[in-house]
């Protein structure tokens, strides 16, 4: 089946301008993390999304960072007025997320989408 | 909140053996996951462990201890592949996971 798919996978813009990144988890997966990784670095966590409850936030490094989620599908995060240090590969996850084990909070990732902001 | 620490960096010899370990502090453990990223790519399932003790699977093997806050990946036989970073996490009874940083493993002919 299909896995978590990432677009655009490669951005690149200019200080100070908006981007979007899109995010489709696998069908039925409730659970969507969103991550951000520079170079050379671990993943530092942005945002979770399980089902209906309330977005866990607590990732977002500022205020220019917002994401959204359609219900159990696709998700967009937001960076407004991008600054050189947004640079970075951005990663999306998905998972059954139900606390069951294994078999439903496997991550499973998408390729990333990698942000050069000149 | 969770702490899930690792050492950064790692060198070891092909053919050897190589333990990476891993500790953490958290709320409602649900279980601990090892994945494995390799550069320019994205994170791959390796382990998993809710109950103390260790799973073994082909040359790596994953051990935890929950009253210590404890576990460790091995990897035996080592290959040039196997070059890569390997990354703790934590999940909980809510479903989250929660990342440590990743240990960078190079392995050396």
């Amino acid at each position: 089946g299909a896995g978590v798919s990432q677009s655009p996978s490669n951005k690149v813009t200019e200080k100070g301008k908006d981007v979007e990144l899109r995010c489709d988890p696998i069908s039925g997966h409730t659970a969507l993390y969103w991550y951000r990784q520079r170079l050379g670095q671990g993943l530092e966590f942005l945002i979770y999304f399980q089902g209906n409850s309330a977005p866990d936030k607590s990732g977002l490094p500022s205020d220019r960072f917002s994401a959204e989620r359609t219900g159990e599908s696709v998700s967009t995060l937001t960076i407004q007025r991008t600054q050189q240090e947004d640079s970075a590969v951005y990663l999306c996850a998905s998972s059954l997320g139900i606390g069951g084990g294994a078999s439903t909070d496997t991550q499973y990732f998408g390729p990333g989408t990698r942000l050069t902001v000149l | 909140g969770q702490n899930i620490d690792q050492p950064t960096e790692m060198t070891a010899t092909e053919g050897a053996i190589v333990q990476i370990n891993c500790t953490y502090q958290t709320s409602g453990f649900n279980g601990l996951f090892w994945y494995q990223q390799h550069a320019g790519e994205a994170p791959t399932f390796l382990s998993y462990n809710v109950l103390d003790g260790l799973e073994e699977k082909g040359r790596f093997s994953s051990f935890l201890s929950r009253s210590k806050g404890y576990s460790y990946l091995l990897l035996k036989e080592l290959q040039m592949k196997d070059s890569a970073s390997y990354l703790c996490a934590v999940c909980t009874n809510a479903g989250k996971s929660t990342f440590g940083d990743g240990t960078t493993l190079t392995v050396k002919p």
